[in-house]
Parts: C-alpha cells; sequence; structure tokens
C-alpha cells in the first residue's frame, strides 16, 4: 500500500534553514516530490528526485532522499517569509500507466520576522 | 501563459445541482488528471486520461461523477446531483509523455455546495 506521512507544522526565524520531512511506503516508488502550495491556489512544482538518487541541490533547496529508511527531506536554506506556504511531499505510483501521485497531508511553514 | 488552467476558479452551488469544471492543460501534454483536496488534506487521486482515453478511474469517483476529454486537449469534469461532502478543491494536472512523471497544476476550482 502507499501511505505518505509528514509533520503538520514548522516554524522558523527568516534568514535561518528549513527542514522539512517525510516518509513514504512505496519503495518501488521512481520519482519524489515536493510542491508548495500557497493559500486559495494551486500546486507549485518546487523539486523532484529520482529514487537512484541521495541528493538533489537546486539554488535554496536540497533534497535529501534515505531508500533504506524511506526518509525524504526537503531543506531551504535563507528561508524568507515569502516561503510560508504548505509545503507537500509526493510519491508517483510506478504501477499501471497513470503513475498517479500520493501525497502527504502537508506541512504548513510559518517564517516569523 | 501556457500553464495548467481551470475554469471557474469558483463555483457555489446549492445542494442537489449539477455543476461542470473545465481544465486546459499544458500544451501537447497528453496525459491529464483529475485530483480532488480537500480542507487540510493533501489531494486526491481522481481519474487519468492519456489522450481522450480514460485509463483509470479511483474509487472516489461516484457514479455521481463524469470526466470526458473529447478531443484529447481540454477535459470536463461534472458532479451530479451535488452533496455538501462534494465541497472541495478539484485540481487538474497534465504532464507530458512517458519519459517524466513530472506533473504540473492548475490553479484549481473551489466548489462549495450549500
Amino acid at each position: 500500500g502507499e501511505d505518505v506521512e509528514q509533520s503538520l507544522f514548522l516554524s522558523v526565524r527568516e534568514g535561518d534553514s528549513s527542514v522539512i520531512n517525510c516518509t513514504y511506503t512505496d519503495s518501488s516508488s521512481t520519482y519524489l516530490y515536493w510542491y508548495k502550495q500557497e493559500p486559495g491556489a494551486g500546486l507549485q512544482l518546487l523539486t523532484y528526485i529520482f529514487s537512484n538518487m541521495d541528493m538533489k541541490q537546486d539554488q535554496r533547496l536540497t533534497v535529501l532522499l534515505n531508500k533504506k529508511d524511506k526518509h525524504l527531506s526537503l531543506r531551504i536554506a535563507d528561508t524568507q517569509t515569502g516561503d510560508s506556504a504548505i509545503y507537500f511531499c509526493a510519491e508517483s505510483n510506478p504501477s499501471g500507466s497513470a503513475r498517479q501521485l500520493t501525497f502527504g497531508s502537508g506541512t504548513q511553514l510559518t517564517v516569523l520576522p | 501563459d501556457t500553464g495548467v488552467s481551470q475554469d471557474p476558479r469558483h463555483k457555489i452551488t446549492k445542494r442537489g445541482q449539477n455543476v461542470t469544471f473545465r481544465c486546459d492543460p499544458i500544451s501537447e501534454h497528453n496525459r491529464l488528471y483529475w485530483y480532488r483536496q480537500t480542507l487540510g488534506q493533501g489531494p486526491e487521486f481522481l481519474t487519468y486520461f492519456q489522450n481522450e482515453a480514460q485509463l483509470e478511474k479511483s474509487r472516489l469517483l461516484s457514479d455521481r461523477f463524469s470526466a470526458e476529454r473529447p478531443k484529447g486537449s481540454f477535459s470536463t469534469l461534472e458532479i451530479q446531483r451535488t452533496e455538501q461532502g462534494d465541497s472541495a478543491m478539484y485540481l487538474c494536472a497534465s504532464r507530458a509523455g512517458l519519459s517524466t512523471d513530472t506533473q504540473y497544476f492548475g490553479p484549481g476550482t473551489r466548489l462549495t455546495v450549500l
């Protein structure tokens, strides 16, 4: 079965680093994603990592993948107030043609001035 | 702008009415998805199209829901005899071909059933 779990809330001070964690259960997942959602808006793709990678860096974003523990994290360096949003971890279902995404419940990131 | 677009952005309806939403995917993306997102939750998969063919449907898609993609471009999602439990954000996403799983989402349609 598929289940993606995230902690619900995270607060950080502006300028600090944020680390958002996610665990997943489907070891056959090929891609894992991070999306950002601002109030009343759709989902913005932030980054993704292929399952044969351990780390991916993209400007202020660093994704770490521990396949053994089925743990994924997103680190945001120098967090800004504009980073306040809900962050979703998602895995793609490799079976079947749809490859639909299974999402966690999201982590509400609050950046304090 | 060549992103995914959805119309309307907001819809308020009374219980028992029918509603229809439209999604225009990114040009030349032949794969299209509908998801539903309720408050405080992540999106949940509803259905998937490859070109005009509806290839997968979630058990969440009751018989009151129907989706079409008649020409393999835009898609519509209709909900008949709406219930208060249908209140949610309906998100559309599209992706390109077999070489990537990456899905790009539209802004969503917020449905409120009174």
